[in-house]
């Protein structure tokens, strides 16, 4: 079993839906990060949680630490949102530890 | 300047050659990554500097070999690579201990032939 889980692995949507992308992990952890990754290499930090909830545009992301979970939702999703979507999570030491990705796909 | 540059783009190369990756930034960050990526998978860390001294080295077989000249830079030499290799390579960097920011260069797409 990896150490960091994600579902769905892939994931089509409908310009302007709410999307929900998860992340579930089974250590301990200081942080979690989720990242994007276009096509060509690109990879962009979108948030690091260690509680709660944070906002930036239209991207959130929360964690619940007991549960070992999060969740990064996109409201009113729109094509240019299509990317791989990276959860990770940081134990310590500069280390990452990345889930396997969700291919995102938003029509027009 | 928020960017880690990445040089080349691409790169094909045999399997007898030896050649270089190039990383730069000029944040003043003082840690800076190596990280392997196959299609459809997520990075794999390779190497951490810390302070221009190597950090972690992941049992990365020697046929990788990294280089902190200074703070600015990274490089990581290549010879003797196996077609199993071809991989996008990526290069990040970070204040140490800081991953909330951390940057990614575009990565070095490298075919070993």
């Amino acid at each position: 079993k990896n150490e960091v889980e994600q579902s769905p692995q892939n994931l089509t949507a409908q310009e302007g839906e709410f999307i929900t992308i998860n992340c579930s992990y089974s250590v301990g952890i200081s942080a979690l990060h989720w990242l994007q990754q276009h096509p060509g290499g690109g990879i962009v930090s979108l948030f690091m949680l260690s509680s709660g909830k944070k906002k930036h545009g239209r991207l959130i992301a929360t964690i619940n630490i007991q549960e070992k979970h999060s969740s990064l939702h996109i409201t009113a999703s729109h094509p240019r949102d299509s990317a791989v979507y990276i959860c990770a999570v940081e134990g310590g030491g500069n280390k990452l530890v990345f889930g396997a990705g969700t291919i995102l796909r938003v029509k027009s | 300047d928020t960017e880690v540059t990445q040089t080349p783009k691409h790169l094909v190369m045999g399997m007898t050659n030896k050649k270089s990756l190039k990383c730069e930034q000029h944040m003043g960050h003082r840690a800076m990554y190596w990280y392997k990526q196959k299609a459809k998978k997520p990075p794999e860390l390779m190497f951490v500097y810390s302070y221009e001294k190597l950090s972690i080295n992941e049992s990365v077989p020697s046929r990788f070999s990294p280089e902190c000249p200074n703070s600015s830079l990274l490089n990581l030499h290549l010879h003797a690579l196996q077609p199993e290799d071809s991989a996008l390579y990526l290069c990040a960097s970070s204040q140490p201990g800081q991953l909330e920011k951390l940057f990614f260069g575009s990565g070095t797409q490298l075919s070993v032939l």
